[in-house]
């Protein structure tokens, strides 16, 4: 199975300053034959069911701010979110989805206002 | 509009059965795949199963292989999940969420969940 592993597990950023969220996947989660990371990333605030904010690895959600971006290719991934918003705070997971399952989350990162 | 609400969550002693419901509506739930996630109390995201659009592939978690069952009801617009001999460590909110669209490359993701539906395994 692939392992997902996210860093930092929490992060205190300033509003309106940069946030970066790394994943790592145990193998390549990109699929040759279309050229697609099968990564996502979901945000989930207290309460309430996660959100979709980016999948394929760098294509954001209809509706998703574009302060937030997704990078990376093969095994290492990155959310950004560029200028940190109250209404930001949450906790954020990457999930593979690639090939045969089972697909597999990160333990997820908690973002929180410094 | 674009809905999914589970149902049949409560509390059951280990050992037990219980079978969990998700109704869609306001989008053609016959063209898509469905999956199931859990969280434990405080804890993250674990995806447990998929079924496929057509109801003709199921995979599963190692951790519930074997226990769950899923399966869908595409003229009801229905996912269910079986849950038999359950443990104290199945005790979560389980989510149902729309995977992906059949014969679409423009989208994927688990774009549209539930609220989830709180199971807890307990004597």
């Amino acid at each position: 199975d692939i392992v997902m592993t996210q860093s930092p597990d929490s992060l205190a950023v300033s509003l309106g300053e940069r946030a970066t969220i790394n994943c790592k996947s145990s193998q390549s989660v990109l699929y040759t034959s279309n050229n697609k990371n099968y990564l996502a990333w979901y945000q989930q605030k207290p309460g309430q069911p996660p959100k979709l904010l980016i999948y394929w690895a760098s294509s954001r959600e209809s509706g998703v701010p574009d302060r937030f971006s997704g990078s990376g290719s093969g095994t290492d991934f990155t959310l950004t979110i560029s200028s940190l918003q109250a209404e930001d705070v949450a906790v954020y997971y990457c999930h593979q989805y690639y090939s045969s399952p089972p697909y597999t989350f990160g333990q997820g990162t908690k973002l929180e206002i410094k | 509009q674009v809905q999914l609400v589970e149902s049949g969550g409560g509390v059951v002693q280990p050992g037990r059965s219980l079978r969990l419901s998700c109704t869609a509506s306001g989008f053609t739930f016959s063209r898509y795949d469905m999956h199931w996630v859990r969280q434990a109390p405080g804890k993250g995201l674990e995806w447990v199963a998929v079924v496929s659009y057509d109801g003709s592939h199921e995979h599963y978690a190692d951790s519930v292989k074997g226990r769950f069952t899923i399966s869908r009801d595409n003229s009801k617009n229905m996912l269910y999940l079986q849950m038999n001999s359950l443990r104290a460590e199945d005790t979560a909110v389980y989510y149902c969420a729309r995977g992906h669209e059949v014969g679409t490359t423009l989208h994927d993701g688990l774009d549209i969940w539930g609220q989830g539906t709180t199971v807890t395994v307990s004597s």
